[in-house]
């Protein structure tokens, strides 16, 4: 069975300092991985998905099978990066299943 | 519309009573899913429609638990008998279809509280 896990549920960093979102995910396939992001009174999305290869908002995650990992990453850090991010997997075929979160608080 | 309606976005209820929350797609969208958004819990996924069907209930947590959807359009999710711990944020979200390469809209969420 699939599933996602977000080791962190609150991570602080000063603005400027570098930030690594964590995510590990099972799964026997090949998943597609997302970050979704859920900014204060604003509704939940998406954020980046791995095969998009994207950076947005400064922010780049990068698939790592070995590890089974995606962590979000971020050099320089933002104020209005503070929300809550959720790293989400589907099988294509499935769902999208969800970690339980990370809230990103960026320390001015 | 411009995204995806959910109505009420809050509901105070009392234990027992049951509890109705409507969710209106983006207007041509196949596919609608229901989460459920607790404190500490993450997203929980509850069921998804492709058109009108639900080939996927295996999220409801209970049997108390039911939703539907009519003319492939707007989706109701009922709760009956609520509990306590079916306080929580209901998300509904929708995308063109059922395929992981579709980008999933969420709605602003149904704020249950039932006290």
């Amino acid at each position: 069975a699939q599933r996602v896990t977000q080791p962190e549920k609150l991570l602080s960093v000063f603005k400027g300092a570098p930030v690594e979102l964590k995510c590990n995910y099972s799964y026997s396939g090949s998943p597609e991985l997302f970050w979704y992001v859920q900014y204060s009174r604003q509704r939940l999305q998406l954020l980046l998905r791995h095969i998009s290869r994207e950076s947005i908002k400064g922010f780049t995650a990068d698939l790592n099978k070995g590890e089974t990992s995606f962590h979000l990453k971020k050099p320089f850090a933002q104020e209005e990066d503070s929300a809550m991010y959720y790293c989400a997997l589907t099988t294509g075929a499935n769902n999208l299943f969800f970690g339980t979160g990370t809230r990103l608080t960026v320390i001015p | 519309g411009a995204g995806v309606s959910q109505s009420p976005s809050n509901k105070v209820t009392e234990k027992g009573k049951d509890v109705e929350l409507r969710c209106d797609p983006i207007s041509g969208h196949t596919a609608l899913y229901w989460y459920r958004q607790s404190l500490g819990q993450g997203l929980e996924f509850l069921i998804y429609f492709q058109g009108n069907s639900a080939p996927d209930k295996s999220g409801l947590p209970s049997d108390r638990f039911s939703a539907e959807r009519t003319g492939g359009s707007v989706s109701t999710l009922t709760i009956q008998r609520t509990q306590q711990e079916d306080s929580a944020v209901y998300l509904c979200a929708s995308s063109l279809a059922h395929n992981g390469g579709n980008t999933i809209y969420f709605g602003e969420g149904s704020w249950l509280t039932v006290v």
